[in-house]
């Protein structure tokens, strides 16, 4: 109940290109859900969150897409750049501030 | 720098001996939350403080850890009697109680423990 699957396990995009990262959730009383990127070395920092009460939510080349029904959210990383290249973990909790829930990761890799 | 702080950045220690890490939150904030992260997978949950109440402890948290945070500010984890499975990275994250940021969780750069 407490698990969140996250695929796809690695991904490779060209600079300017789409990157897609989906996460499912099991437990529906999850209320909050984040994305996080980490850099080797580094420490997860947080890019952008959403709650289920709004399906969409766009920071910069960043946007979050939540289909309550199918309990499923996803990152799109609009025109990807190498920059980007790093591991990004979903997330939910019961609400902002309790534990989160990670899912496995998704390392993304964008070429030159 | 003001963000989360955590040492040591790096532990070798042998099997059976005992650690302890610190992790020094942003100042003011009233969380703190101590994860596992090991290599290839998302962080674990351990742990979590407000203030200096331990609010809530993972499964994960046997009776060899212990954390505390004693004045409500800096948090030290202790494993006893350390095993190979514990090799990990462990990382603290903090996180406000009001304002812009309230209740995001920040992370620190952890702290890399190699269990021999």
């Amino acid at each position: 109940q407490q698990q969140v699957k996250q695929s796809p396990q690695s991904l490779i995009v060209q600079k300017g290109g789409i990157s897609i990262i989906n996460c499912a959730y099991e437990n529906t009383a999850f209320d909050y859900f984040p994305w996080y990127q980490q850099f080797p070395g580094k420490g997860p920092a947080l890019l952008i969150a959403i709650r289920p009460d709004v399906s969409e939510k766009k920071e910069g080349r960043f946007t979050i897409s939540f289909n309550k029904s199918a309990k499923q959210f996803s990152l799109h990383i609009m025109d990807s750049q190498p920059g980007d290249s790093a591991t990004y973990f979903c997330a939910a909790a019961l609400t902002s501030g309790s534990r989160l829930t990670f899912g496995e990761g998704t390392q993304l890799t964008v070429n030159p | 720098d003001t963000g989360v702080s955590q040492n040591p950045r790096h532990k070798i220690t042998k099997r059976g001996q005992n650690v302890t890490f610190r992790c020094d939150p942003i100042s003011e904030h009233n969380r703190l939350y101590w994860y596992r992260q090991t290599l290839g997978q998302g962080p674990e949950f351990l742990t979590y403080f407000q203030n200096e109440a331990q609010l809530e402890k993972s499964r994960l948290l046997s009776d060899r850890f212990s954390a505390e945070r004693p004045k409500g500010s800096f948090s030290t984890l202790e494993i006893q009697r350390t095993e190979q499975g514990d090799s990990a990275m462990y990382l603290c994250a903090s996180s406000p109680i009001r304002g812009y940021s309230y209740n995001e969780q920040f992370f620190g750069p952890g702290t890399r423990l190699t269990v021999l």
